[in-house]
């Protein structure tokens, strides 16, 4: 199984500040990988797929980046709606597998 | 508007079989774009990936769950179901159904259910 490492795991940030979580597959997965925004009590969100397409519907403060064994999804601009836990996910290979999630936390 | 609710017991006995539907509207699980998924949440392991089942009904499993999964489809193509057996307090979580976009072959989990919680207790 390709194992997703997310970091950090939580951090803390203004509104308005520029946030960046890294997320690092075991093994390359190309551009394999799909960024999830989920809030207490909700189901995930899609936010991008493929490394870097934004969903219809996601505000242009979103991010993504990344290919091979290194991605960064990048909020600038961080507004109060944006405080949340964040999951990359690798569809590379079967079992598709999560990172354990980054929470963002308001200072 | 596509939607997904998932339905079933909240409380399952250990050693029995953990048996959720899925009822899709907005969509049809006989479309050829896109896959049909379990996917469920536990606090100490976060999001886990159980399987699909696509629209001609060829199923994927999570291996370390393949033994006890079963995926299907009924036949009013509006329903899929998960099935898992011989359940344990590690199957205790919150499951969910989604919708998994095909085409662009980046296979991203476009529409989720809001999520059941199931316990397993005797």
């Amino acid at each position: 199984d390709i194992q997703m490492t997310q970091s950090p795991s939580s951090l803390s940030a203004f509104v308005g500040d520029r946030v960046t979580i890294t997320c690092r597959p075991s093994q390359t997965i190309s551009s394999y990988l799909n960024w999830y925004q989920q809030k207490p009590g909700k189901a995930p969100r899609l936010l991008i797929s493929g490394a870097s397409t934004l969903q219809s519907g996601v505000p242009s403060r979103y991010s993504g980046s990344g290919s091979g064994t290194v991605f960064t999804l990048t909020i600038s601009n961080l507004q109060p709606e944006d405080f949340a836990t964040y999951s990359c996910q690798q569809t590379y290979s079967i079992p598709w597998t999560f990172g354990q999630g980054t929470k963002v936390e308001i200072k | 508007q596509v939607q997904l609710q998932e339905s079933g017991p909240g409380l399952v006995k250990p050693s029995e079989t953990l048996s959720l539907t899925c009822t899709v509207s907005g969509d049809s699980v006989s479309s050829r774009n896109y896959y049909w998924s379990w996917v469920r949440q536990t606090p100490g392991k976060g999001l886990a990936w159980i399987g699909y089942i696509s629209h001609t009904g060829s199923t994927y499993y999570n291996p370390s769950l393949k033994s006890r999964v079963t995926i299907s489809v009924d036949t009013s193509k509006v329903h899929f179901s998960l099935n898992l057996s011989s359940v344990t307090a590690a199957d205790t979580g919150l499951y969910y159904c989604a919708r998994v976009e095909v085409g662009s072959g980046n296979y991203p989990f476009d529409y989720w259910g809001q999520g059941t919680q199931v316990t397993v207790s005797s």
